[in-house]
């Protein structure tokens, strides 16, 4: 059964820490996602990374890194956290180019920042 | 011109009852619109997707309805079930740089 992980499902952290989402999937897919779920405002895009090493910012990057290693695994690093980031966080992946529409996701990180 | 509007927002739906849910674009580089369904405490998963030189595309209860000309296309859920009661996102693709847009979400619940 073809799976995207992610590690924390819930997390509570304080205000100025760092945070560490992080994300495999097992399908050998070149694309992985980053996205932030919030009522009424649907799935925005943190960043993606199309490869090893890549990363390109989507819509909403500010207070946010990526990290991808290897092929298999994306992280989500929030160096400083804010009660603004309180939210569900959903990784994805997904095959590269035409397979950008069929997304795999994970079951989501939901964080709260007090 | 990169926007998905969805609409409605919620929706509450008798059971057998048969919900529609709406989406709007403006981009006609898009070349692909899926329909994700997310239940509570999931991610979303893909549930139904058309290209556009097809007006409408059936699996099961579900059925997207597309109209090219107009930029709009339609999720309805036939002969609605307690268990269809989800948060429905429809998305499209872009063509040129194979991204993904998204519509906000209607969360859609089925009485019994």
């Amino acid at each position: 059964d073809v799976k995207v992980t992610q590690s924390s499902r819930y997390l509570v952290k304080r205000t100025g820490e760092k945070v560490f989402l992080e994300c495999v999937q097992d399908m050998d897919h070149e694309n992985m996602f980053w996205y932030r779920q919030d009522p009424g405002l649907g799935l925005r895009l943190i960043y993606f990374s199309y490869d090893v090493k890549m990363k390109e910012k989507g819509d909403i990057p500010e207070g946010y890194s990526v990290s991808r290693e290897k092929k298999e695994r994306f992280s989500l690093i929030l160096e400083s956290a804010s009660t603004n980031q309180t939210s569900m966080y959903l990784c994805a992946s997904s095959l590269i180019g035409q397979g950008v529409g069929e997304l795999f996701f994970g079951e989501g990180s939901r964080l709260t920042v007090l | 011109q990169q926007q998905v509007k969805q609409s409605p927002q919620s929706l509450i739906v008798q059971k057998g009852g048969i919900p529609i849910i709406n989406c709007a674009y403006e981009n006609t580089a898009f070349d692909y619109f899926p329909w994700y369904q997310q239940f509570p405490g999931k991610g979303p998963a893909l549930l139904i997707a058309i290209r556009p030189d097809v007006s409408e595309k059936k699996e099961g209860r579900f059925t997207i309805s597309f109209n090219k000309s107009a930029k709009q296309f339609s999720l309805h859920i036939m002969d609605s079930q307690p268990g269809d009661s989800a948060t429905y996102f429809c998305a499209a693709r872009n063509g040129s740089n194979y991204q993904l847009i998204w519509g906000a979400g209607t969360k859609l619940i089925i009485k019994p």
